[in-house]
């Protein structure tokens, strides 16, 4: 069964940095494209960054370009998101998600979020 | 960027009701679109994906279609586990954008 879980999430300070991790199991980690995205409270959802199945290959929204990175270790099945220079606006539910197949692909699991909260 | 723009943004139905939504990309995606359905405090589930074919252990009442710039949802016989928040989302080029949602209500 593939599972992915997300942890990290926490209430900062804005300018802070915080980093989120993704665990997975049932499924070759290192087969596969993975990605971030997020929903702020009772908002829709956003596409933050997306890694290619090696780590070579990175993409971000123009809103968390600079102050986002993308890693993962596929010697450990998991997937990071480093959260620098966070901003109230930053405040959402964090997914990570797996692509089907390919690094331009849908998704086709999710984990079950992990909440960051940006306040003073 | 490609934007997705979902309509209605809010839609009541009754159960057995057949409800389509759609969703419109600001410039062509050929079929490179995907359907996900969240429900509150879930994550989203993947429905369909390039534009009209359903995701494994689907039911067959979910169906999509069309292609370029405009495309719809359909469940045919609304089911009391179908009310939810629906969303369409290309995957055509990054950056992947999603449309704003579209929440099936009781009537």
């Amino acid at each position: 069964e593939v599972q992915l879980l997300e942890s990290g999430g926490g209430l900062v300070q804005p300018g802070g940095s915080l980093r989120l991790s993704c665990g997975i199991s049932g499924f070759t980690f290192r087969r596969y494209a993975m990605s971030w995205v997020r929903q702020a409270p009772g908002q829709g959802l956003e596409w933050v960054a997306v890694i290619s199945d090696s780590g070579e290959v990175t993409q971000y929204a123009d809103s968390t370009k600079g102050r986002f990175t993308i890693s993962r270790d596929n010697s450990k099945s998991t997937l990071y998101l480093q959260m620098n220079n966070l901003r109230v606006e930053d405040t959402a539910t964090y997914y990570c998600a797996k692509l089907n197949w390919n690094f331009r692909d849908f998704f086709d699991y999710w984990g079950q979020g992990t909440l960051v909260t940006v306040s003073s | 960027d490609i934007q997705m723009t979902q309509s209605p943004s809010t839609l009541s139905a009754s159960l057995g009701d057949r409800v389509t939504i759609t969703c419109r990309a600001s410039q062509s995606i050929n079929n490179w679109l995907a359907w996900y359905q969240q429900k509150p405090g879930k994550a989203p589930k993947l429905l369909i994906f390039k534009a009209s074919t359903l995701e494994s252990g689907v039911p067959s009442r979910f169906s999509g279609s069309g292609s370029g710039t405009k495309f719809t949802l359909t469940i045919s016989g609304l089911q009391p586990d179908d009310f939810a928040t629906y969303y369409c989302q290309h995957y055509n080029n990054y950056p992947y954008t999603f449309g704003q949602g579209t929440k099936v209500e009781i009537k």
